[in-house]
């Protein structure tokens, strides 16, 4: 079965560093995500991307974020400044025309 | 927000009883997911089920949605120790811009 891959598996920042987290969706999916859970609680929805453009967003991904897809298959998400609080693991999912969500394994981020 | 609420949040049965979970959402839904999710791993989709229906079915799953309720349940029959895992409710309201994700249930079944 087809699989989205994420880069790195982990990472450590100091905080106000910036950090990049990768990810390749399905090669043939046409919608991105970008999830965190801390802890192994609940899962936040951040963002979704379609067509080169942020679909919807939620309170979380404020200006600190941002998302992008540099090239045909790497969807990247960009954390400016960290701060403690973004301490989680992040995943990357895609779909489209599948309506089940595709995940990656995530990268989990320790901002010291 | 429509995120779900999964009930309960932990379960703990015998291998080879029946494990039943409980979402409940907020907001009208184009259709409802379950996942399953192994310790810090990512989230593996288990089944669908659309607005439209009410009973859904994929080998061992039973899947039930009453949208006049806002919930839906997901029945695991003859449960294994394998499907140890935290599983998730998902929803979708519109298109796929938003799939907000339930608090999620733990289960353990003990061998």
């Amino acid at each position: 079965e087809p699989e989205v891959t994420q880069t790195p598996s982990h990472q450590v920042t100091q905080m106000g560093q910036e950090v990049i987290l990768r990810c390749v969706p399905i090669s043939n999916h046409l919608y991105f995500y970008w999830y965190r859970q801390i802890l192994g609680q609940k899962v936040e929805f951040l963002v979704s991307f379609y067509n080169n453009e942020i679909s919807e967003k939620s309170e979380i991904f404020d200006d600190q974020f941002s998302v992008e897809r540099p090239d045909g298959s790497n969807f990247t998400l960009k954390i400016r400044s960290t701060k403690l609080e973004d301490s989680a693991m992040y995943f990357c999912a895609s779909n489209y025309p599948s309506e089940k969500l595709f995940f990656g394994s995530g990268t989990q981020l320790s901002v010291l | 927000s429509q995120q779900g609420e999964e009930d309960p949040q932990a379960l703990s049965i015998q291998e080879g009883e029946n494990a039943t979970m409980n979402c409940s959402y907020k907001t009208s839904i184009n259709n409802l997911q379950w996942y399953r999710q192994n310790s810090g791993r990512g989230l593996v989709h288990l089944i669908l089920i659309r607005s439209n229906e009410r009973e859904k079915h994929s080998g061992r799953l039973r899947v039930t949605l009453d949208t006049s309720k806002k919930s839906s349940s997901l029945l695991i029959t003859a449960s294994r120790a394998a499907d140890t895992a935290s599983y998730f409710c998902a929803t979708a309201y519109w298109g796929y811009q938003k799939v907000t994700f339930g608090t999620g249930t733990k289960l353990q079944v003990i061998p």
